[in-house]
């Protein structure tokens, strides 16, 4: 398997615009969550999906973060409208009933 | 709220030493993590501890879990500088999502 797989690696935009992030975890796997990484803050958990359905999404800091996992093969993160301090990388990871986590490797967002 | 807490956060050692680094949770949890980031990178799994006394050793590292102190340790025997990277531990959350430490930034030294 190739692991779990984000897009885009990068994302520079600017403020107000609106940002997708994707995620397509490893097959099989039932549970996908999002993390967001910053100095500040370190790992935070944003929404994690169980089965595809969003069982706890009291990490998203605010309205304009919305998550989606429509199949199990594929998962969104939308946050609209951007600003600066969303800066930060986010990481996708999925696992098997929690025997262990494997992430992604990042989408690092700068919003200027 | 489970909280995971780490120490020491920086650590700075020279190549042979041997050092541990602590991690406490603050709610039952019969399962902990470990992962290393290096700059830049993800996160890689090293050990998943999933019940009391377990024991995991991977070439100069070995993990361990004390359930009933809420306790994990990762012990580094003989550093070396391929070692020097960051260390997270992490507990599961409401039994499904990883709560993680704000990890052990390592520096192995010549």
């Amino acid at each position: 398997d190739a692991g779990v797989i984000q897009s885009p690696r990068h994302e520079v935009t600017e403020m107000g615009q609106e940002v997708t992030l994707r995620c397509k975890p490893i097959s099989g796997h039932n549970s996908l969550f999002w993390y967001r990484q910053t100095m500040m803050r370190g790992l935070e958990l944003l929404i994690y999906f169980n089965n595809n359905v969003p069982i706890d999404d009291s990490g998203m800091p605010e309205d304009r973060f919305s998550a989606k996992m429509p199949n199990a093969s594929f998962s969104t993160l939308k946050i609209q409208p951007s600003e600066p301090r969303d800066s930060a990388v986010y990481f996708c990871a999925s696992t098997l009933n929690l025997q262990e986590a494997f992430f992604g490797q990042g989408t690092r967002l700068t919003v200027v | 709220e489970l909280k995971v807490e780490q120490n020491p956060l920086f650590l700075s050692m020279q190549e042979g030493k041997n050092y541990t680094i602590y991690c406490n949770y603050s709610t039952t949890s019969d399962r902990l993590y470990w992962y290393r980031q290096d700059p830049g990178k993800s996160l890689e799994s090293l050990f998943v501890l999933l019940s009391n006394g377990a024991v995991k050793q991977e070439g100069r590292l070995m993990a361990s879990l004390d359930t009933k102190a809420r306790l994990s340790t990762l012990h580094i025997t003989a550093a070396v500088h391929d070692l020097s990277a960051t260390y997270f531990c992490a507990a599961p959350l409401s039994g499904y999502a990883l709560n993680f430490g704000k990890g052990t930034s390592l520096l192995v030294t010549p």
